[in-house]
């Protein structure tokens, strides 16, 4: 089966900075791959998606890049605030099984 | 939509009690899955439903959890008898098919064994 792991754990960054988050991923098949957002004591939430027809895909401040050859993935956040301290999640698939998630990176943006 | 709708949010319990957790899925969504998150092992995926027929419950940790959905509205999550290792946040979430869409996850219950 899909094997997800997710790096940094955890992640400090200065208000303003830019974070980046990188999952690999073992199913050369997996064709899609979400991020969840999941703020202290709320529920995960997609914040953005990719599938494997795309190399990249932007919305706003985050963006999501696919590197099918070396099969990983990486959330970039740009300008981050304080609002973005929260674990996220990455997660793969080929479509014929359910999502595996990479085991989370806490992010902690400082003022 | 309220969207996915677990209850209760919070359960504390004596270990070797039954607890039953609910959930409700978002109408229309085909899917629903129960997770299980915890520090050390992350979102696990314990059991998933496609059209209330269960298609993968490898994820069951052994014979004390069951899960049921009767129907396209409700689906439970039973642990009979609770033992203080599966003290965890419980998440059920449903989405419009069981792979390649958006997951929309409820509030979770917050399960305490004692």
């Amino acid at each position: 089966g899909e094997n997800v792991e997710q790096h940094p754990s955890t992640l400090s960054v200065q208000e303003g900075d830019s974070a980046v988050i990188k999952c690999t991923y073992s199913d050369s098949a997996s064709n899609y791959f979400p991020w969840y957002k999941q703020e202290l004591g709320k529920r995960p939430q997609l914040i953005i998606d990719i599938r494997s027809n795309v190399g990249e895909k932007k919305d706003q401040r985050i963006a999501v890049t696919l590197n099918k050859t070396a099969k990983h993935f990486s959330l970039h956040i740009t300008e981050t605030q304080p609002e973005d301290s929260a674990v996220y999640f990455c997660a793969a698939t080929e479509g014929y099984s359910t999502l595996t998630f990479g085991k989370g990176t806490m992010l902690l943006v400082s003022p | 939509d309220a969207g996915v709708i677990q209850s209760p949010r919070h359960e504390v319990t004596e270990m070797g009690q039954e607890v039953t957790l609910r959930c409700k899925p978002i109408s229309g969504h085909n899917s629903l899955f129960w997770y299980r998150q915890t520090m050390m092992r992350g979102l696990e995926l314990l059991i998933y439903f496609n059209n209330n027929v269960p298609i993968d419950d490898s994820g069951m940790p052994e014979d004390r959890f069951s899960a049921k959905m009767p129907n396209a509205s409700f689906s439970t999550l039973k642990i009979q008898p609770s033992e203080p290792r599966d003290s965890a946040v419980y998440f059920c979430a449903s989405s419009l098919g069981p792979t390649n869409t958006e997951a929309f996850f409820g509030q979770g219950t917050r399960l305490t064994v004692v």
